[in-house]
């Protein structure tokens, strides 16, 4: 079974511009989030989507949305980049929600000069 | 008090011994656990995960729970040298999300 794929791995913008990333759970999960990951917060949580509906939200700013879709596919969008925005944005499906096993992508590296 | 919190390390053991990693974790109704490990540059990759009914062992990994202590630990035995990583313990938190550690890394010496 195929696991979760992100699209692009790497990704450089400029502040001010706006970011979308993909990410495409393994068959059959139903439950994808999406974390940020810094050298010096850790892995933090940013939300979280089953059957494209958003069921939690971490204490990010309102720059930061996704969405899911029908085939649990998900997309996030970072709007109005900061500099602070330069992390490794990882995507993890479970089955059904967090109390299951996550699996994380590979991750999209995002470099904001 | 941070929910999840993990010595940061460095650990470093000598192939072929015990390594120990400890995570505590502040919410006392916690029923799951998670290890995950990471290697540099690399995303975190599912090791272990146990449940609040009891301690877990599978092949050189050994997952136990302390639920009066509220701390989980993760033993390596017969560590090798590919086992040098972070290892980061997850809990699902009070608000319905997955809290991480900021992990320990772990470097084990030829």
């Amino acid at each position: 079974k195929a696991g979760v794929t992100q699209t692009p791995r790497y990704l450089i913008k400029t502040r001010g511009q706006q970011v979308t990333l993909s990410c495409s759970p393994i068959s059959g999960h139903r439950s994808v989030s999406w974390y940020q990951q810094t050298p010096g917060q850790g892995l933090q949580f940013l939300f979280e989507y089953f059957s494209e509906t958003q069921r939690n939200k971490g204490n990010f700013p309102g720059r930061f949305s996704g969405r899911q879709f029908s085939n649990s596919r998900s997309e996030m969008n970072v709007s109005t980049l900061e500099l602070g925005d330069s992390a490794l944005y990882l995507c993890a499906s479970s089955l059904k929600d967090l109390y299951n096993e996550q699996f994380f992508g590979p991750g999209t590296r995002l470099t904001v000069l | 008090q941070k929910e999840v919190e993990q010595n940061s390390g460095p650990l470093s053991v000598p192939e072929g011994a015990i390594a120990s990693l400890n995570c505590t974790y502040s919410d006392r109704g916690s029923q799951s656990f998670f290890w995950y490990r990471q290697y540099s540059g690399k995303s975190p990759e599912l090791i272990m995960f146990i449940y609040s009914n009891g301690d877990k062992e599978d092949g050189r990994f050994t997952a136990q729970l302390n639920k009066a202590s509220q701390y989980v630990s993760l033993l390596i035995r017969d560590s090798q040298p590919s086992d040098s990583a972070t290892y980061l313990c997850a809990v699902p938190g009070s608000a319905r999300q997955l809290t991480f550690g900021s992990g320990t890394q772990l470097t084990v010496l030829p």
